[in-house]
C-alpha cells in the first residue's frame, strides 16, 4: 500500500491553464504538506495543513490554492499556469508536525 | 537565507568506501532529518536526531549533531551502489513557533561507482 499517492506523477500543460495536482495519504497523519523542488533540486516548502486547516503559506502566488477536504487529503490547484511554475511537486504528511515525514512520489509539471 | 546547507554539493567514491556529508544551519531547532531522494523518486526519511543528542546510529548510518556549531555530519560506511542519490538534511525552525515546517538544505549528490 502507498503510504502519501499524489496523481498525476507527469503533468505537461500550456501556459494559461488551470490545473489540479492530487494527494492522498494512509498513514492518519494529521498535518499535510506541499512542496516544490526546482530544477536545481532545491525543496521549499508551499503549504502546511494541520487538521484540514491552513497554518503555513510560504508567500506562494494566489494562483495556488490548496484544498483540504479531509485530514487524508490535500489538493493543490493551479491557476493560470506560467512557465516558472515548471517544478517537481511533492506532497508529505507528518503526525503533529513534529516527527519525520513521508513524501509522495512526486508530480513532475512542465509548463509549456 | 537558506536554513540548512549541505557540503560537499557533489561526491564521488567507490563501493566499500564511507561517505561523510555535512550539513550547516542558522537557528535553533527541535530536530535535524536526514532525507535520501532517488533520482526521479521522493524524498525517504533516513533518520531523525533531537537537539539533546549528539549522535545517533541506524544500520550504516552515522549521524552527529553539534549544536554549539549549529552542523550534523551523515556518515554511510561501506557504501554500496544502490546508495548513490542525493541527500538532503532538514530542519524545523523553532523561531517559527507552532507553525512547524521542515526546512531543506540544497542537497548532495551521491554517487557510489561500482
Amino acid at each position: 500500500d502507498t503510504a502519501v499517492s499524489q496523481t498525476p506523477k507527469y503533468l505537461v500543460t500550456q501556459m494559461g491553464n488551470d490545473k489540479s495536482i492530487k494527494c492522498e495519504q494512509n498513514l492518519g497523519h494529521d498535518t499535510m504538506y506541499w512542496y516544490k523542488q526546482d530544477s536545481k533540486k532545491f525543496l521549499k516548502i508551499m503549504f502546511s495543513y494541520n487538521n484540514k486547516e491552513l497554518i503555513i503559506n510560504e508567500t506562494v502566488p494566489n494562483r495556488f490554492s490548496p484544498k483540504s477536504p479531509d485530514k487524508a487529503h490535500l489538493n493543490l490547484h493551479i491557476n493560470s499556469l506560467e512557465l516558472g511554475d515548471s517544478a517537481v511537486y511533492f506532497c508529505a504528511s507528518s503526525h503533529l508536525g513534529q516527527s519525520e515525514a513521508f513524501f509522495g512520489q512526486g508530480t513532475r509539471l512542465t509548463v509549456v | 537565507s537558506q536554513q540548512g546547507e549541505e557540503d560537499p554539493q557533489a561526491l564521488s567514491i567507490q563501493e566499500g568506501e564511507n561517505a561523510t556529508m555535512n550539513c550547516s544551519y542558522k537557528t535553533s531547532i527541535n530536530n535535524l532529518q536526514w532525507y535520501r531522494q532517488n533520482s526521479g523518486r521522493g524524498l525517504v526519511h533516513l533518520i531523525l536526531i533531537r537537539s539533546n543528542e549528539r549522535e545517533k546510529h541506524s544500520g550504516r548510518l552515522r549521524v552527529t549533531l553539534d549544536t554549539s556549531k549549529k552542523s550534523s555530519s551523515l556518515l554511510i560506511t561501506a557504501s554500496r551502489a544502490a546508495d548513490t542519490a542525493s541527500y538532503f538534511c532538514a530542519t524545523d525552525d523553532l523561531s517559527g513557533g507552532s507553525n512547524y515546517k521542515l526546512t531543506f538544505g540544497k542537497g548532495t549528490l551521491l554517487t557510489v561507482n561500482p
